[in-house]
C-alpha cells in the first residue's frame, strides 16, 4: 500500500518569507515516482516536479527548491521569497513504477499575506 | 493545444438525476484518468483508460458511474440517480505512456458537482 503524508494543513506567512512544506511518504516499490502540485483557487492541479526513486538529487527552480532524502523517505517543497500568488493548495503525490495511478496526500493549504 | 480541458466546470443537480462530464485530454496523449476530490482531500483515483480501453476502475466507482472514451479521443463520466454524497470535484488528466517521454498526469480545471 502507498500512502502520503502532509502533516501541515494549514500554513500562512508573511510575503517574503521562505516557507517549507513537508511531505513524506509510505511505498513498498523500489522504484516510483513522487510530484507537486499546485492548486489554485481556480481549481485546476499544476504539475511542478516529477522526482525518480533513484534520482536523489536536490532541484531548484527559480524560487523552488525540492528535497528529496529517500533515508527519511520525505520529499519537501521550500517556496523562497513567497509571494501572494504562492497562494494555493499544494499537494505531494506518489506513484509506484509500474502503477497508473496517484496517490495523492491531503495537501497544504498555504496562504500568502501582503 | 492548450491543455486538459473539462466541461461543464459547474453542475448543480437535484437528487436522483443522472448528469453526465466530459474530457478532452491533451491530444497526443494515450493514458486519461478521473479522479474524485472532495473538500478538504487530495484527489482519489476513479478510473483509467489507455486509448479507448477502460483498464482498471476503483472501488469507489460503483455501478451508478460509468466511464466512457470512445475512439480513444475524449472522454465521458456519467453518475445515475445522483446522491448527496456524489457532491464533489471531478478531476480529469492525461499523460503519455511509459516509455514514450515523461509520464507526469496533467489535470483539467475539474467538474464541480452539487448535488441538492
Amino acid at each position: 500500500a502507498q500512502k502520503v503524508t502532509q502533516a501541515q494543513t494549514e500554513i500562512s506567512v508573511v510575503e517574503k518569507e521562505d516557507v517549507t512544506l513537508d511531505c513524506v511518504y509510505e511505498t513498498r516499490d523500489t522504484t516510483y515516482y513522487l510530484f507537486w502540485y499546485k492548486q489554485p483557487p481556480s481549481g485546476e492541479l499544476v504539475f511542478l516536479i516529477r522526482r525518480n526513486s533513484f534520482d536523489e538529487q536536490n532541484e531548484i527552480s527559480g524560487r523552488y527548491s525540492w528535497n528529496f532524502q529517500k533515508s527519511t523517505s520525505s520529499f519537501n517543497f521550500t517556496i523562497t521569497a513567497s509571494q501572494v500568488v504562492d497562494s494555493a493548495v499544494y499537494f505531494c503525490a506518489l506513484r509506484g513504477a509500474g502503477s497508473y495511478q496517484l496517490t495523492f496526500g491531503k495537501g497544504t493549504k498555504l496562504s500568502v499575506i501582503p | 493545444d492548450t491543455g486538459v480541458s473539462q466541461d461543464p466546470r459547474h453542475k448543480i443537480t437535484k437528487r436522483g438525476q443522472n448528469v453526465t462530464f466530459r474530457c478532452d485530454p491533451i491530444s497526443e496523449h494515450n493514458r486519461l484518468y478521473w479522479y474524485r476530490q472532495t473538500l478538504g482531500q487530495g484527489p482519489e483515483f476513479l478510473t483509467y483508460f489507455q486509448n479507448e480501453a477502460q483498464l482498471e476502475k476503483s472501488r469507489l466507482l460503483s455501478d451508478r458511474f460509468s466511464a466512457e472514451r470512445p475512439k480513444g479521443s475524449f472522454s465521458t463520466l456519467e453518475i445515475q440517480r445522483t446522491e448527496q454524497g456524489d457532491s464533489a470535484m471531478y478531476l480529469c488528466a492525461s499523460s503519455l505512456l511509459p516509455g514514450v517521454g515523461n509520464t507526469e498526469a496533467f489535470f483539467g480545471q475539474g467538474t464541480r458537482l452539487t448535488v441538492v
